[in-house]
């Protein structure tokens, strides 16, 4: 089975710009979560989408967004992004359906915001 | 909110040194997952505990998860080159039960 991919592996962007993330997940798994992660804070959960809808939302602010495709493929976008967005973005699947499931991560998404 | 605290925040060991990272919880945990992020990478699933005072073994992992479902610990036995890289412990938390993520601890290993 393929594991969780994730698109692009690095961008580069500049204050202001927006971005979009792409994150595959493992084939059968209906749920995708994404995370931040900063050398400061830590892993930090951004939202997760299940079925196409969103079920759990961080405490980020309405700049960072998601969706999830009819495939569970999901995208996440940012907008005017800001110097403390860079960070590791990191997708992780899983099934949805019980709780407490183990996670699958993607390798991430290297956001660096100049 | 939930928070989830780990101690320490880095340790460096002399190879075949012991190591134990220590996980706390603010509210009571259905149950508790350890992952490990080489340098460079992504966090990959180690285990899963459910059971109050619950141990578990991997080779020379050791984890525990305590009486009162609030805290966890991951001890490795002899460490290896291997081990090096962060521990994080994660527990559902919130009303929607989304995956909380402690704060890790990095492990560095010198041979």
């Amino acid at each position: 089975k393929a594991g969780v991919t994730q698109t692009p592996r690095y961008l580069i962007k500049t204050r202001g710009q927006q971005v979009t993330l792409s994150c595959s997940p493992i084939s059968g798994h209906r749920s995708v979560s994404w995370y931040q992660q900063t050398p400061g804070q830590g892993l930090q959960f951004l939202f997760e989408y299940f079925s196409e809808t969103q079920r759990n939302k961080g405490n980020f602010p309405g700049r960072f967004s998601g969706r999830q495709f009819s495939n569970s493929r999901s995208e996440m976008n940012v907008s005017t992004l800001e110097l403390g967005d860079s960070a590791l973005y990191l997708c992780a699947s899983s099934p949805g359906t019980g709780q407490g499931e183990k996670l699958f991560f993607g390798s991430g998404t290297q956001l660096s915001v100049l | 909110g939930q928070q989830v605290m780990q101690i320490p925040q880095y340790q460096h060991v002399q190879e075949g040194e012991d190591f134990t990272t220590y996980c706390n919880s603010s509210t009571t945990l259905s149950n508790i997952q350890w992952y490990k992020q080489r340098p460079g990478g992504h966090p990959v699933f180690l285990i899963q505990l459910v059971k109050s005072g619950e141990v578990k073994k991997q080779k020379r992992l050791t984890f525990q998860f305590g009486e009162a479902k609030k805290n966890s610990s991951l001890h490795i036995t002899a460490t290896q080159t291997t081990d090096v890289g962060t521990y994080f412990c994660a527990g559902p938390g919130g009303a929607t039960n989304k995956l909380i993520f402690g704060t890790g601890t990095l492990l560095a290993v010198q041979p």
